[in-house]
């Protein structure tokens, strides 16, 4: 059973760079089929995706994002991370990773717990 | 806003049966049947419950399926159970830049 852990710190000043990273367990993020990914959700709000990445570098990102997300992956340590640059207020949500079916529906199938992140002076 | 539309809240009676709606364009949902749906209850992550218009993930209850008609995704609940009582948020694939679109989300509440 795969599963997925976010960290990273809790409280990030406004203009510095969000980074997180997830550690993938169960299964390899190596296997074919499946991008891994980053999701937020704005507290009481609904569900954005960030990224997406494939295991050999391909990437897509959300537009509204793509000028201040990177996304990147460490298949060593079968980890991947988001860094979010330039922070504000509006960038305070509880975030997600998950994996993602590489075709048809870009189906989140498993998630992480998230973890809240606060941007704040 | 949300790309995709659906109702704030719904509510329904335990053992009813009840359907979510998602309106799309013919960018997203009209475009493929690439429309998913997540089941998210409160401090919880979602939870995938249905793919691909209508295929169930291994271990989701077959009183949960989905439909399109046109630019409206649909899930309907069977049996409804307290448990059911959850937030739904629907999901498409995009031919737009936005590539993955979600909707807004629907309270469902089982009376």
């Amino acid at each position: 059973q795969v599963q997925l852990q976010e960290s990273g710190p809790g409280l990030v000043k406004p203009s510095q760079t969000l980074s997180l990273t997830c550690t993938v367990s169960g299964g390899s993020i190596r296997e074919g089929g499946y991008y891994w990914g980053w999701i937020r959700q704005h507290p009481g709000k609904g569900l954005d995706w960030i990224a997406y990445i494939f295991y050999d570098g391909f990437a897509k990102y959300n537009p509204s994002l793509q000028s201040r997300a990177t996304i990147s992956m460490d298949t060593s340590e079968n980890q991947f991370s988001l860094n979010l640059a330039s922070v504000t207020a509006a960038d305070t949500a509880l975030y997600y990773c998950a994996r993602v079916y590489g075709s048809g529906s870009r189906a989140f199938d498993h998630w992480s717990p998230g973890t809240l992140v606060t941007v704040s002076s | 806003q949300s790309a995709l539309t659906q109702p704030a809240s719904v509510s329904g009676s335990p053992g009813q049966s009840i359907t979510l709606s998602c309106t799309g364009t013919s960018n997203d949902v009209g475009a493929y049947n690439y429309v998913s749906w997540y089941q998210q209850h409160p401090g919880k992550a979602p939870k995938l419950i249905i793919l691909d218009v209508s295929n169930r993930p291994s271990g989701v209850s077959n009183r949960f399926s989905g439909s399109k008609s046109g630019n409206t995704a649909s899930l309907t609940i069977s049996g409804l159970q307290p448990e059911d009582e959850a937030d739904y948020y629907c999901s498409s694939y995009s031919t737009s830049i936005s590539l993955l679109v979600f909707g807004g989300g629907t309270k469902l509440t089982v009376l």
